[in-house]
């Protein structure tokens, strides 16, 4: 069936480490966005990437559409980006429901 | 300023007594959704609505009801709520079915 895998499902780095989180999808997408979730449980909008790369500060993304898969990277990694990370995927040819991977929860020691 | 808002922010109640919680975007979106986020589970989409008086089911709707009267308010109703929906509640916003969702703060819900 229907599925969104995100892999690793905990990663700890020190800080300034690049860390690539993955998010593998089962079916074609028209929909697919990676949230930050920061210690206060709020919801972080950092990309809208149903296909391409896109890049924002020390943060980028690439989905390989063709291939079912997203990947986000971190680079120079702080201590503020510690959380979890979610992708949320909407599929083709099905109803508009969003489906969302179990994240990856990321820990950066200072 | 665009947002999302939800009430209340937490909640503790009795099994059995009927709530709602309110959830209001001024960013005149077409879609609307209730999320539940549980351990180990992630985020798991409970109703969503595609205009007023436009609803479906999500993955998770049993023990909820939905309303979407007005485009900007879209209430998550528990008639008789129960432990198992003790969770945090996330309501979204998006501009239609190709674009961003927004998410607001969440309602942190306790049933006893």
């Amino acid at each position: 069936g229907i599925q969104v895998e995100q892999s690793p499902p905990d990663l700890i780095l020190q800080e300034g480490a690049n860390s690539t989180l993955r998010c593998n999808f089962s079916d074609s997408v028209n929909n697919l966005q990676w949230f930050h979730q920061n210690p206060w449980g709020q919801l972080i909008n950092l990309f809208y990437i149903p296909s391409g790369t896109k890049q924002n500060g020390r943060l980028s993304a690439t989905t390989v559409a063709t291939e079912r898969y997203s990947l986000l990277y971190i680079s120079s990694s702080q201590t503020t980006d510690s959380g979890v990370y979610f992708c949320a995927v909407g599929f083709m040819n099905r109803d508009d429901k969003i489906i969302f991977g179990k994240g990856t929860r990321l820990h950066i020691l200072p | 300023e665009a947002q999302v808002t939800q009430n209340p922010r937490y909640l503790i109640t009795v099994t059995g007594k009927k709530l709602t919680v309110t959830c209001s975007q001024n960013m005149n979106h077409e879609y609307m959704s209730w999320y539940r986020q549980d351990p180990g589970l992630g985020l798991r989409q409970i109703y969503y609505s595609m205009n007023v008086e436009v609803t479906d089911k999500g993955d998770v709707p049993e023990g909820y009801k939905v309303s979407r009267k007005e485009k900007r308010n879209f209430p998550l109703i528990l008639e008789s709520p129960s432990p198992n929906q003790t969770s945090l509640y996330f309501c979204a916003t998006r501009k239609g079915r190709y674009n961003e969702q927004f998410f607001g703060p969440g309602t942190r819900l306790t049933v006893l």
